[in-house]
Order: structure tokens, then C-alpha cells, then sequence
């Protein structure tokens, strides 16, 4: 299996651009989860998934995050505008019931805001 | 609120001593528990994982972790580290009662001097 894949792997933007980031979670798995982690903050969970439909977002930190799954080999995450505080690597992973919940991670999405 | 606690934000030992890293929970009921390893740079993988028999849970690498519930703490252990264990740490639970929401310790930086 191909893992959970993440693209783009880095990203360097302008203050105010739009960021979209895409995740294909593993084949078969039924949850999807965004996190986000920083020195500051370590390990944030922002939203996840279940079947296609958001289960908790309330870890999205305001509006200016959006996360979307339309299918279940697909996801993103847009943040617009995008702003120095949000430079952070955001990690995907997927799961599946039946297994017992086990997580596993994409190699993550380095941003950064200047 | 459920939470989990790792007590050490950071460790640092030399080649060949003994490793144990602290985990606590607050969740009542059936918990699945995890360790996570996030090595400079990357994503985190699974270290090993706790799903119910033997307490006592064998991972890769020579970890191993022992699942108290009476304490509620599933602490991480290695008996010699080596300097490649140096990373960052996470313990994570999963409780039934919380629709597959998998939450994670703010992690413990381990260095180890060679």
C-alpha cells in the first residue's frame, strides 16, 4: 500500500494567498483526520472524517480554515487568506474501524507564510 | 475532559541507559492506546499499540509498554537506548465513548548523548 499521501510536500506563500493543501488517505480506510503541529503548539487535531462526512471541527482554528472530503480517496484543506501564523506542517491520516483505529500518518505538508 | 498527560516534555540520556517515558489518561471505559515516534523531520509513526490481553505490549525497536489500568498510564519503556531513538515521543488514546477521536500527548523529546 502507497501510505496516506500528502501534497504539496513544502509551500512557501505570500501573506494573504489562498493554500490548498490534498490528502489521499489509504485505500479502505474510513476516517480521515487533518492535524496541524507547531513548536508552539505541538499536535493539533483540526478536523476529521468519517465516511466522507465531517465528524469535529472544532479544532479548525477559525474561518479562514476549510477542509472538504468529496470522496473517500480525497481531501483538502484551504486556508484563505493565509496568514504567518499559520506557517505550520500539517499531517493527514486516515483509519479504519475495523483495525482497531490505528492511525497512520502522511509525510505532512510543510508551510510556511512570509 | 478527556485528555492524556505525558509528564516529561524533555528527556536526555546517554547510549545504553534505560528509557521510560510517562503516560497518563482521564478516560473511563475501553481505551485502545497507542506510542507514536516522530523522528527529526518526519511523520509520526506507530511505535506500538494496546487493544486488550497482555498489558504488557512489545513494539518495534525494543520498545515496550505496560498498560496499567488501575493507574490509568501506559508508560513507554527501553531497556538500552541507542542514539538513534532520538525524536520526539507520542502517547495517544482512542476511547469508544469518543467516536474513533484519537487524542494525543503533547509528546516528549528524547536526546540521547553518544
Amino acid at each position: 500500500d502507497a501510505g496516506v499521501i500528502q501534497s504539496p510536500r513544502h509551500e512557501v506563500t505570500e501573506m494573504g494567498q489562498e493554500v490548498t493543501l490534498r490528502c489521499k488517505p489509504i485505500s479502505g480506510h474510513d476516517y480521515l483526520f487533518w492535524y496541524r503541529q507547531t513548536m508552539m503548539r505541538g499536535l493539533e487535531l483540526l478536523i476529521y472524517f468519517n465516511n466522507n462526512v465531517p465528524i469535529d471541527d472544532s479544532g479548525m482554528p477559525e474561518d479562514r480554515f476549510s477542509a472538504k472530503m468529496p470522496n473517500a480517496s480525497f481531501s483538502t484543506l484551504k486556508i484563505q487568506p493565509s496568514e504567518p501564523r499559520d506557517s505550520a506542517v500539517y499531517f493527514c491520516a486516515s483509519s479504519e474501524q475495523g483495525s482497531g483505529n490505528t492511525i497512520y500518518f502522511g509525510e505532512g505538508s510543510w508551510l510556511t507564510v512570509v | 475532559a478527556q485528555s492524556v498527560s505525558q509528564h516529561n516534555h524533555h528527556v536526555i540520556l546517554s547510549e545504553a541507559a534505560s528509557l521510560e517515558l510517562g503516560c497518563n489518561y482521564s478516560y473511563g471505559g475501553t481505551v485502545n492506546l497507542f506510542w507514536y515516534v516522530q523522528y527529526p523531520g518526519q511523520h509520526l509513526q506507530l511505535l506500538l499499540k494496546y487493544f486488550s490481553g497482555d498489558p504488557l505490549v512489545k513494539g518495534i525497536k525494543g520498545f515496550e509498554a505496560e498498560f496499567i489500568k488501575s493507574k490509568f498510564s501506559f508508560n513507554l519503556r527501553k531497556p538500552s537506548v541507542q542514539w538513534s531513538d532520538t525524536a520526539e515521543y507520542f502517547c495517544a488514546v482512542i476511547s469508544y465513548s469518543s467516536a474513533s477521536k484519537i487524542i494525543f500527548g503533547s509528546g516528549t523529546r528524547l536526546s540521547i548523548r553518544p
